[in-house]
């Protein structure tokens, strides 16, 4: 089915180490972005792209990275993982043309990461 | 102070209750407004949108937009078990990217 692709679903990283969290989606959106979801601080921004080659940040950016070489795929680099980055990430996308009637983002179903 | 605010309950109802589920904004160029559901370790899904003022019915579910307040609403009638979830309001500007300003979420659980 067409959707938002996340992977993997759950991770444990030791303080320190690095990884990626893929994103890929099939609708051809071109507005992708990434999130955390914490308890009682609900989904805050961390980066976001309007397009291939152009992404920017968002709210709560530090110790993140990202890239955005194709349409359909946006990583989310850690670069040196702490135990505040324990959290649900989450990405998202959407059409982002103001012609298109489509207001709302896809999500991904998650990537649970613990950070010891 | 958060551009959003929402209620982070929890939340109990009995079943056929009507629920009402509120947020409070701050940014008067807010244009678009959505409510999101999400289940228990699932990813929020888009519920209802709709743009600038007045009210906009799908089903059990009514969205209602006061910008006038900066109030939105969004009212669940004769609830359900399966409604038991976490509601997230959105909004966003009508010009620039397209990003959303999520409020913290309502827990919700209907009781059977």
């Amino acid at each position: 089915n067409a959707g938002v692709t996340q992977t993997p679903k759950f991770q444990v990283l030791k303080t320190g180490q690095s990884m990626t969290l893929q994103c890929a989606q099939d609708m051809n959106h071109e507005y992708m972005s990434w999130y955390r979801q914490d308890p009682g601080m609900g989904l805050r921004l961390i980066h976001y792209s309007v397009g291939a080659g152009i992404t920017d940040q968002g709210e709560v950016p530090n110790g993140y990275n990202v890239s955005r070489s194709t349409t359909e795929d946006f990583p989310l680099r850690l670069l040196s993982a702490a135990p505040s980055q324990t959290s649900v990430y989450f990405c998202a996308s959407s059409y982002s043309s103001l012609s298109r009637p489509n207001y709302g983002y896809t999500f991904g179903s998650g990537t649970r990461l613990t950070v010891v | 102070q958060k551009e959003v605010e929402q209620d982070p309950g929890p939340l109990s109802v009995p079943e056929g209750a009507i629920v009402s589920l509120n947020c409070t904004y701050s940014n008067s160029a807010f244009q678009y407004f959505m409510w999101y559901r999400q289940y228990s370790r699932k990813g929020p899904e888009l519920l209802m949108y709709t743009y600038s003022s007045g009210n906009k019915e799908d089903g059990r579910f009514t969205a209602q937009v006061d910008k006038s307040s900066k109030y939105i609403s969004l009212f669940i009638r004769d609830s359900q078990p399966s409604d038991s979830a976490t509601y997230l309001c959105a909004m966003r500007r009508i010009q620039g990217a397209q990003k959303l300003v999520f409020g913290q979420g309502t827990r919700l659980t209907i009781n059977p």
